[in-house]
C-alpha cells in the first residue's frame, strides 16, 4: 500500500519569499510517480510538478521546484518568490508500478496562505 | 483550463435520490479517472476507466457506478444517495493508463440534504 503524509495543516509565508511544503511517503514499488497539485479556492486541482523515482535530478517548473530525497522517502515542495495568488491548498500525491499506475494515492494537503 | 469539462459544477438533491455526474476527457486522452473529495476522507479514488473498459477499482461504493462511452466521456452514477455521500467529485484525464500527469476537472459538487 502507498501512503502519503503531509505534516504541515497550514503555512505562512510573506510575498516574496520561499517556501517548502513537506511531503513524505510509504511505498513498496521499485518505480513510482510522485505529484503536487494545487487547489485554490475555485476548487480545480492543477498540477504543477512531477518527479520519476528513477529520475537523477530534482524536477523544476518556474517557480515550483521538488526537493527530492529518495532515501528519506521524501518530495517537498519548493516555491520560490512567492506571490498571492499561491494561496491555496497543496497536495502532494503519488502513484506506483504496483497499482499499475492507475491510482493517485494523495496526502491531506496542506493549506499555504501568502500575505502582502 | 485543463481541458476537462465536467457537469453539473453544483448539485443539491435529497436523500434516497439518483444523481449522474459527467465527463468529458482532454481531446484525446483515452483514460478517465473518477475522485471523491471530502473533508474527513480527503481525496479518494473511485474508480478508472481506459478506452471505454474499467481498469481498476477503489473505495467505490456499491451504490455508486460508472461508465465510459465510444466518445470517451464518462458518467458516475450516485444512487441511493445519503447524507454522507455530499463531496467533491472530481474527473480527471490523461493520455494513456500509465503517463505522469493527470489533468483535473474543475469538479461537481453535491450536496445532498
Amino acid at each position: 500500500a502507498q501512503k502519503i503524509t503531509q505534516t504541515q495543516p497550514g503555512m505562512f509565508v510573506q510575498e516574496k519569499e520561499a517556501v517548502t511544503l513537506d511531503c513524505t511517503y510509504d511505498t513498496s514499488d521499485p518505480s513510482y510517480g510522485l505529484f503536487w497539485y494545487k487547489q485554490p479556492s475555485s476548487g480545480e486541482m492543477i498540477f504543477l510538478i512531477y518527479q520519476g523515482s528513477y529520475d537523477q535530478q530534482n524536477a523544476t517548473e518556474g517557480r515550483y521546484s521538488l526537493n527530492f530525497q529518495k532515501a528519506r522517502k521524501s518530495a517537498n515542495l519548493v516555491i520560490s518568490a512567492s506571490q498571492l495568488g499561491d494561496s491555496a491548498m497543496y497536495f502532494c500525491a503519488m502513484r506506483g508500478v504496483n497499482s499499475g499506475y492507475s491510482t493517485l494515492t494523495f496526502g491531506k494537503g496542506t493549506m499555504l496562505l501568502v500575505s502582502p | 483550463d485543463s481541458g476537462v469539462t465536467q457537469t453539473p459544477k453544483h448539485l443539491i438533491t435529497a436523500t434516497g435520490q439518483r444523481v449522474t455526474l459527467r465527463c468529458s476527457p482532454r481531446s484525446g486522452d483515452l483514460s478517465v479517472y473518477w475522485y471523491q473529495q471530502s473533508l474527513d476522507q480527503g481525496l479518494q479514488f473511485l474508480i478508472q476507466y481506459y478506452n471505454g473498459e474499467e481498469r481498476a477499482k477503489g473505495n467505490i461504493l456499491e451504490r455508486f457506478s460508472a461508465q465510459q462511452f465510444p466518445d470517451l466521456h464518462s458518467e458516475l452514477n450516485l444512487s441511493s444517495l445519503e447524507l454522507g455521500d455530499s463531496a467533491l467529485y472530481f474527473c480527471a484525464s490523461s493520455e494513456t493508463m500509465n503517463t505522469g500527469e493527470l489533468f483535473f476537472g474543475e469538479g461537481s459538487r453535491l450536496t445532498v440534504l
